[in-house]
């Protein structure tokens, strides 16, 4: 099975509509990524987390890292059609401080804004 | 310098031919990785190298050769590659123990 599930696969909002987007680990987290990714570009760093119950807000966009669930969800309010893309959330699991292990990641979110 | 230097953007080779992809980083980051991605697919890793040495190979086919002459430059040597193989290679380098990843734009390979 999956050692990162994302959720959902895809999603269409309606542009200024409010949506979540879920990552939740199989196994214990040291450090969750979450990126954006336009296709065929590179990966754009959206925030790191590594804390339970840290939570980091960007702009319209906000992250939490709930320790207990393993689970790391990512807030976007009031969406705007510069939102969307495929967002994907990456997952290390080296504890000794940090990791040179490399990141897994989920399968991506496929976000599309409606106007 | 805060980037990770990915070039070339783009490449097209042949079954045959022998290429080179580069990545370069000037963070004094000591651990460096190659990714592979798939169209619509998550990046999967491929090489970790920490303190220029090969820490990590996740059973990549030996058609894929990755170097690390210093600790600024990562290279993956392609060597008879199959049309499969197409793909982005994304580079991201790290502290050795802290999080910390920096991706580069990658480079979009096409085997033909």
């Amino acid at each position: 099975s999956q050692e990162l599930e994302q959720s959902p696969q895809s999603l269409i909002v309606q542009e200024g509509k409010n949506l979540t987007i879920n990552c939740t680990s199989s196994k214990t987290l040291y450090g969750l990524y979450w990126y954006k990714q336009k296709y065929g570009e590179g990966l754009i760093f959206l925030m790191m987390l590594q804390k339970g119950g840290e939570e980091k807000s960007h702009e319209k966009i906000t992250a939490k890292l709930d320790e207990k669930k393993q689970q790391s969800s990512l807030h976007i309010t009031a969406s705007q059609p510069s939102h969307a893309g495929i967002y994907l959330c990456g997952a290390g699991y080296f504890y000794s401080g940090g990791g040179a292990d490399g990141l897994t990641f989920g399968k991506g979110t496929h976000l599309i804004i409606q106007p | 310098d805060t980037e990770v230097t990915q070039t070339p953007k783009h490449l097209v080779m042949g079954m045959t031919n022998k290429k080179s992809l580069k990545c370069e980083q000037h963070m004094g980051h000591r651990a460096m990785y190659w990714y592979k991605q798939k169209a619509k697919k998550p990046p999967e890793l491929m090489f970790v190298y920490s303190y220029e040495k090969l820490s990590i190979n996740e059973s990549v086919p030996s058609r894929f050769s990755p170097e690390c002459p210093n600790s600024s430059l990562l290279n993956l040597h392609l060597h008879a590659l199959q049309p499969e193989d197409s793909a982005l290679y994304l580079c991201a380098s790290s502290p050795a123990n802290v999080y910390g990843y920096t991706f580069g734009s990658g480079t979009r390979l096409t085997v033909v």
